[in-house]
């Protein structure tokens, strides 16, 4: 079975861009969570999907916002970039939306704000 | 808000050590816990989870971790490292009832010795 997806790989925008970020979860998988990971903050929880919902969201401005199709795809767009928005994006997907449903990671797309 | 912190950012180890790598939450709740495992050009992966029952959970690759609820701790330990142990290893929380929005600790880069 294949793995989660993300398109692209890498990234290089400029302040003020905007970018959208592409996840393609294991199949049958209908969660898809985004996380973002930054050597000074970390590993943080950005939204999560299911059935084309947002169920949950973490503490980010409006500028960073998703969505999820009914194929269980999902994207994320960040607008008006700024240099800290420079970081790996994570992707996740499981099975269902509960504690218990594993989450699998994708490789990530690496985005530089410059 | 919940937190969890790793108090070893870096370790170094020679092969056949023991390790033992710290994890605590600050969430007083029922939590579900875990610790994931990022090897070097690899995508961020579950090692082992608990959620209830016995506190002494094993994982993958022969590492364990053990849930101590008066401490608020998740404790990673492996009795024997190898090399191929080298890698960031990050212990994660989900309260319960938060879906599946992992918060996760700053990290612990490990590095084995050959």
């Amino acid at each position: 079975k294949a793995g989660v997806t993300q398109t692209p790989r890498y990234l290089i925008k400029t302040r003020g861009q905007q970018v959208t970020l592409s996840c393609s979860p294991i199949s049958g998988h209908r969660s898809v969570s985004w996380y973002q990971q930054t050597p000074g903050q970390g590993l943080q929880f950005l939204f999560e999907y299911f059935s084309e919902t947002q169920r949950n969201k973490g503490n980010f401005p409006g500028r960073f916002s998703g969505r999820q199709f009914s194929n269980s795809r999902s994207e994320m767009n960040v607008s008006t970039l700024e240099l800290g928005d420079s970081a790996l994006y994570l992707c996740a997907s499981s099975v269902g939306q509960g504690a218990r449903d594993t989450q699998y990671f994708g490789p990530g797309t690496r985005l530089t704000v410059l | 808000a919940q937190s969890v912190s790793q108090h070893n950012h870096h370790v170094i180890l020679s092969e056949a050590a023991s390790l033992e790598l710290g994890c605590n939450y600050s969430y007083g709740g029922t939590v579900n816990l875990f610790w994931y495992v990022q090897y070097p050009g690899q995508h961020l992966q579950l090692l082992l989870k608990y959620f209830s029952g016995d506190p002494l959970v094993k994982g993958i690759k022969g590492f364990e971790a053990e849930f101590i609820k008066s401490k608020f701790s998740f404790n990673l330990r492996k009795p024997s490292v190898q090399w191929s142990d080298t890698a960031e290893y990050f212990c994660a929380v989900i309260p319960y009832n938060a879906g599946n929005m992992l918060t996760f600790g700053g990290g612990t880069r490990l590095m084995v010795k050959p």
